[in-house]
């Protein structure tokens, strides 16, 4: 069974303060994605990424896939109040089946 | 476009009793996914359709849950009897392809049902 761990698992910060959460395995995955969960909705998709080391930028959030595709991170600049929510990885692995962890909850205060 | 529909988006029950949610996909998505996600972890796939087929139930408790995907559309998802360890949040998701080498396609969900078992 493949794993994605994800850290930290809660989150707290003052708006404009930066902030990087990470996404590991030990399995391999042909793609990963992330996506962010606002209470009472489901998840909204952000980024995929395939090839590893790739970097991504989406506005103020940048997402890099590890060489070995195993791990990724999401770096986020000068953090916003709308940027609370339940980020999410999942990776799609051998059996093309997507995986999720169990997600880091951030909460950005004003 | 129109996004995933899920219903009803709450509901509680008693435990042994019967529930049925109900998911209607974004127009021409032919993969639909029923995802359970219990409160303070990631969504946990139960059961994945191409079409109107059943392509990944094997995480699907088949002894109280079943599901179905009628002509390739609309699907429900049924809870028969319902246990305490059941009360979470039920999403469904659909996307265009499965995967399998094609581009990897995001997943669209649904709002959720969420539900407690009592």
């Amino acid at each position: 069974t493949q794993l994605l761990e994800q850290s930290p698992q809660f989150l707290s910060i003052q708006e404009g303060e930066n902030l990087t959460v990470y996404c590991n395995s030990s399995s391999v995955f042909s793609s990963l994605q992330w996506y962010r969960q606002e209470p009472g909705e489901g998840p909204v998709l952000l980024v995929t990424v395939v090839t590893g080391g790739e970097v991504k930028k989406l506005k103020r959030l940048t997402f890099q896939f590890g060489d070995a595709r195993k791990d990724s991170s999401l770096h986020i600049t000068a953090a916003q109040p709308g940027d609370t929510g339940l980020y999410l990885c999942a990776g799609r692995g051998g059996s093309e089946k997507l995986v999720f962890g169990k997600g880091t909850k951030l909460t950005v205060n004003p | 476009e129109a996004g995933v529909a899920q219903s009803p988006r709450y509901k509680i029950i008693e435990k042994r009793q019967s529930v049925a949610f109900w998911c209607n996909p974004i127009s021409g998505h032919a993969t639909l996914y029923w995802y359970q996600q219990i409160l303070g972890q990631g969504p946990k796939l139960l059961i994945q359709f191409q079409n109107n087929g059943v392509v990944d139930d094997s995480q699907l408790p088949k002894d109280r849950f079943s599901a179905e995907r009628l002509k390739g559309v609309d699907s429900t998802l049924k809870i028969q009897p319902a246990k305490l360890e059941d009360s979470a949040v039920y999403l469904c998701a659909s996307s265009l392809t499965a995967g399998g080498g094609v581009a990897n396609y995001g997943y669209t969900f649904g709002s959720g049902t969420r539900l407690t078992v009592v």
